[in-house]
């Protein structure tokens, strides 16, 4: 089944405390891409890969970090959470046609940090 | 101007109305166009993308005026499993990224 995972899906931790979501397709789509849902700010991106080790910065990068060693897997790592991360999160892949095309999100990551 | 804009809503309607969700963009130069449906604190699925000729899935139809940087999607003969959040997507002219709409909000009642 083509499919965008994502781990854990609930997450409470504190201040701090560094800490890793994980992001698999097995779709072979190239592009990959991070967001966040806040309520009344709609999803805005963090961080999108066009291809392997080509990462780039979305409109709300600040506080996260990705990395893009494997095709398949796009992990979103927060060095030091704040309880302003606290969010919904999405992963999302797609194809590249001529550009970005339609995406397909992961379930979400529901983290909470206090 | 907002990139993209849709009115949040929420319609309320009954079974069987027909209701129809705006949504307005600022970059002229954006080519992709989507409509997204998002259930409450579930990931967005397509729903449908929409072409400039105007297309039909069902009882859905979405039509794309891009000299009004306009896109509409009709749904007809309403369902209860219809009620969702519909988010309005954009390209960026990069085509680096897609842009959501914050959404418009659907609510059908028996």
């Amino acid at each position: 089944e083509a499919q965008v995972t994502q781990n854990p899906r609930y997450l409470i931790t504190v201040t701090g405390k560094k800490l890793t979501v994980t992001c698999s397709q097995n779709m072979n789509h190239e592009y990959m891409s991070w967001y966040r849902q806040d309520p009344g700010l709609g999803l805005r991106q963090i961080y999108y890969s066009m291809n392997v080790e080509v990462t780039d910065k979305g409109d709300v990068p600040e506080g996260y970090k990705v990395s893009r060693k494997e095709k398949r897997n796009f992990p979103l790592i927060l060095e030091s959470p704040s309880p302003n991360q606290t969010s919904l999160y999405f992963c999302a892949s797609s194809l590249l046609s001529g550009g970005v095309y339609e995406q397909y999100f992961g379930p979400g990551t529901r983290l909470t940090v206090t | 101007r907002k990139e993209v804009e849709q009115d949040p809503g929420p319609f309320n309607v009954p079974e069987g109305a027909t209701v129809a969700f705006n949504c307005t963009y600022s970059n002229s130069a954006s080519q992709s166009f989507f409509w997204y449906r998002q259930d409450c604190r579930k990931e967005p699925k397509l729903l449908m993308s929409v072409y400039s000729s105007g297309n039909e899935d069902g009882r859905f139809t979405a039509q794309l005026n891009r000299a009004s940087q306009y896109i509409s999607l009709l749904i007809r003969d309403s369902k209860l499993s219809d009620s969702a959040t519909y988010l309005c997507v954009v390209n960026n002219p990069a085509g680096t990224a897609l842009i959501f709409g914050k959404g418009t909000t659907l609510s059908v009642s028996s």
